[in-house]
């Protein structure tokens, strides 16, 4: 059991270029989430998955995608890169959405 | 905007010292909350839920829905539980958990 897989582990990105977050997991958890972890404003949540083919905006959604084509994925597609991005992106995924296990993290710098 | 507050950015004790990490929220209903850890180098995981009323690594948590606060404790505080501590909340409907900005628990020996 992987558990949550997070890739790649480091991005450094220019303004304005698009990138996948790829996440991962092998526990057929029905919800899906993503965070970001910024300094002094904790885990704010992007976008969430309650199940395959459905999703919905967390807290700051702009500026984000996410698809959820199976119960193993759930992607996070940033558009166009700006430096108010650059953070770190937490995936995490559960049968509901309490109790989360997370990925290890992306730490995504936009220069 | 239901929201969660944790006051302190760093709380400083030496070893055998209690602690108390605070955590307020703002929901008029029942609501459900969390204690998650994240070690260092390691993933952010689950401590405890109010639920469940229990005592994970000597920590607890009380609900005080008159004070709309959620701390959480322990009696004697040991070097290993140095770790950025935050307090969740179960929002939207269930569907959004919600997180403070957290608090980073030094222990010094």
């Amino acid at each position: 059991n992987a558990g949550v897989t997070q890739t790649p582990k480091f991005q450094v990105l220019k303004t304005g270029q698009s990138m996948t977050l790829q996440c991962a997991q092998d526990m057929n958890h029905e919800y899906m989430s993503w965070y970001r972890q910024d300094p002094g404003m904790g885990l704010r949540l992007i976008h969430y998955s309650v199940g395959a083919g459905i999703t919905d905006q967390g807290e700051v959604p702009n500026g984000y995608n996410v698809s959820r084509s199976t119960t193993e994925d759930f992607p996070l597609r940033l558009l166009s890169a700006a430096p108010s991005q650059t953070s770190v992106y937490f995936c995490a995924s559960s049968y509901g959405p309490d109790t989360q296990y997370f990925g290890p993290g992306t730490r995504l710098t936009v220069l | 905007a239901q929201r969660v507050t944790q006051p302190e950015k760093l709380l400083s004790v030496f070893k055998g010292a209690p602690v108390e990490l605070k955590c307020n929220y703002s929901y008029s209903g029942s609501p459900e909350l969390f204690w998650y850890v994240q070690y260092s180098r390691q993933r952010l995981q689950l401590l405890l839920r109010h639920i469940s009323r229990e005592s994970i690594k000597g920590f607890t948590a009380d609900l005080n829905k008159g004070e709309t606060s959620f701390h959480l404790k322990k009696p004697f505080a040991q070097e290993e539980d140095s770790a950025m501590y935050y307090c969740a909340h179960l929002s939207g409907g269930y569907n959004k958990l919600i997180f403070g900005a957290g608090t980073r628990l030094a222990v010094h020996p």
